[in-house]
């Protein structure tokens, strides 16, 4: 049973624009979500993340979303770069629900940002 | 970046051979973390550290064991290694408290059971 999906395996999209990368989780008990991005041979960076009780947070480029009652999380990059190209991990704890501080991941999405 | 790193980063071992991987931080973080990453399933935990001498299993555990007798050291064993643990694993490390569950991960060790 897969509790945080990422349903697109991949997304294209020109230099400028904006990338939208989407996010969908099912344990009511996650309150703290998190986005990594990884390049080829390299370790899971931290990008950004947010806690339950917001629906919005952001850090220069990235803005990250949060709509509880969809159960549903995305991350914005605008405007999107080719150093952007990576996977994007979207994770999810519950740490009020006695998770131990473990993180559940999804498959991962991979972005290409063409020049 | 946080200190964390992995080793060996590339192994080729065959089926049946022992094989343990290592993790070592200087973070002084209380958590730890092994994962593996394969095409298809994302980051996937095997075990997890909360601290020395405190383990306890992830959702794909079978056939592998974890050791940490000190905060900075966290080891995976493959007691019996097969092909299907041929993947990618990745250490991390949390500070784990309640504003934060960030984990923080390594390098990665690339190995390969013939």
């Amino acid at each position: 049973d897969q509790q945080v999906k990422q349903n697109s395996p991949s997304l294209s999209v020109q230099e400028g624009r904006i990338s939208i990368l989407n996010c969908d989780y099912t344990n009511s008990m996650f309150d703290y979500f998190l986005w990594y991005k990884k390049y080829p041979a390299e370790g899971p960076t931290f990008l950004i993340s947010i806690s339950s009780i917001k629906d919005k947070n952001e850090d220069g480029r990235f803005t990250v979303f949060l709509n509880k009652s969809a159960k549903h999380l995305s991350l914005h990059i605008v405007p999107s770069q080719p150093g952007d190209s990576a996977v994007y991990f979207c994770a999810a704890s519950g740490n009020s629900g006695g998770s131990n501080y473990k993180l559940t991941f999804g498959k991962g999405t991979l972005l290409t940002v063409n020049p | 970046d946080a200190g964390i790193t992995q080793s060996p980063r590339h192994k080729v071992t065959e089926t049946g051979t022992p094989v343990t991987l290592r993790c070592h931080q200087t973070e002084n973080h209380r958590y730890m973390y092994w994962y593996r990453q394969d095409p298809g399933h994302g980051l996937r935990l095997i075990h997890y550290s909360y601290g020395v001498k405190d383990t306890d299993k992830g959702e794909v555990s079978d056939g592998y064991s974890v050791s940490r007798s000190k905060t900075e050291d966290f080891l995976l064993t493959l007691e019996s290694a097969t092909s299907s643990q041929t993947s990618v694993y990745f250490c991390a490390i949390s500070e784990a408290s309640f504003t934060t569950d960030t984990q923080y991960f390594g390098p990665g060790t690339r190995l390969t059971v013939l």
